[in-house]
C-alpha cells in the first residue's frame, strides 16, 4: 500500500520559536495533501488542504500566517507552526491522496510540544 | 451537514471477548466509508473500506457491515487480543470529493 512519512516524529520546542514538519509520500505521487490536528482523546480535526503548487486552503478558524504549509513537490509537504506557543501542543498528522484517488493515506504523526 | 457518530465513545473487554462498534453517518452522496484503527501517537491505518454496493467486508479477524439503506456501518473483532487496544475511527467520504467526515473514535481497552 501508500506509504507516508513524517518528519520528526516528535519535537520539543520553546515558545516563540517555529518548527517545520515534514510530509513524504514515498512511493506515490501525492497531488493533495491534508493536515489535519488531534487533541488527546478527541478525533482528528482537518487544518488544511494543499495542491501541489498552489496555495493551501484552510479550514474555518485555523490562522494561515501561523500555520504556514507548502506543498512544493509531488511528494513533500511541509507544515511551519511560526511563533509556536503552548496552546499549540497537539499531534500533527498529514495524509496524502494520488492523482484521481478517492482515498487518503495517513502519515505517522508528529508529536508538538511547545514549552 | 455531514455527520458521523460513533458508539460507545470507550470500551473494556477481557482479551479473547468478541466486541462490535457502531457507526452512523450523514453523509451525502455517499461515496465510501472506512475503518482506521489508530494506536496512541500514530497516525490511523486502514482496516476496511466499503463503496455503496458492499455489504461485508472483512479483513483477518475484522469484519465491517454497511447497511446503505439505514446509513450504519459496523466493525466486529473476533478473539480480541490487547494489541487491539486502540482507537477506532469511522470515516465516510462524499461522492466526487476528497473531504473524510471523521467519527469521534471508539477507545477500546482490552485486558487480560
Amino acid at each position: 500500500g501508500a506509504v507516508v512519512s513524517q518528519h520528526p516524529s516528535r519535537v520539543i520546542c520553546k515558545s516563540g520559536t517555529s518548527v517545520k514538519i515534514e510530509c513524504r509520500s514515498l512511493d506515490f505521487q501525492a497531488t493533495t495533501m491534508f493536515w489535519y490536528r488531534q487533541f488527546p482523546k478527541q478525533s482528528l480535526m482537518l487544518m488544511a488542504t494543499s495542491n501541489e503548487g498552489s496555495k493551501a486552503t484552510y479550514e474555518q478558524g485555523v490562522e494561515k500566517d501561523k500555520f504556514l504549509i507548502n506543498h512544493a513537490s509531488l511528494t513533500l509537504s511541509t507544515l511551519t507552526v511560526t511563533s509556536a506557543h503552548p496552546e499549540d501542543s497537539s499531534f500533527y498528522i498529514c495524509s496524502a491522496s494520488g492523482t484521481g484517488a478517492n482515498e487518503q493515506f495517513f502519515g505517522p504523526g508528529t508529536r508538538l510540544t511547545v514549552l | 451537514k455531514n455527520q458521523v457518530e460513533q458508539s460507545p465513545q470507550s470500551l473494556i473487554i477481557l482479551e479473547g471477548k468478541n466486541c462490535t462498534l457502531q457507526c452512523n453517518y450523514t453523509v451525502s452522496p455517499f461515496s465510501n466509508l472506512r475503518w482506521y484503527k489508530q494506536d496512541t501517537g500514530r497516525g490511523p491505518v486502514s482496516l476496511t473500506i466499503m463503496t455503496f454496493s458492499e455489504n461485508t467486508k472483512s479483513n483477518g479477524r475484522y469484519t465491517a457491515t454497511l447497511d446503505a439503506d439505514t446509513k450504519q456501518s459496523s466493525l466486529h473483532i473476533t478473539a480480541s487480543q490487547l494489541s487491539d487496544s486502540a482507537s477506532y475511527i469511522c470515516v465516510v467520504s462524499a461522492y466526487g470529493g476528497n473531504m473524510l467526515t471523521f467519527g469521534g473514535g471508539t477507545r477500546l481497552m482490552v485486558k487480560p
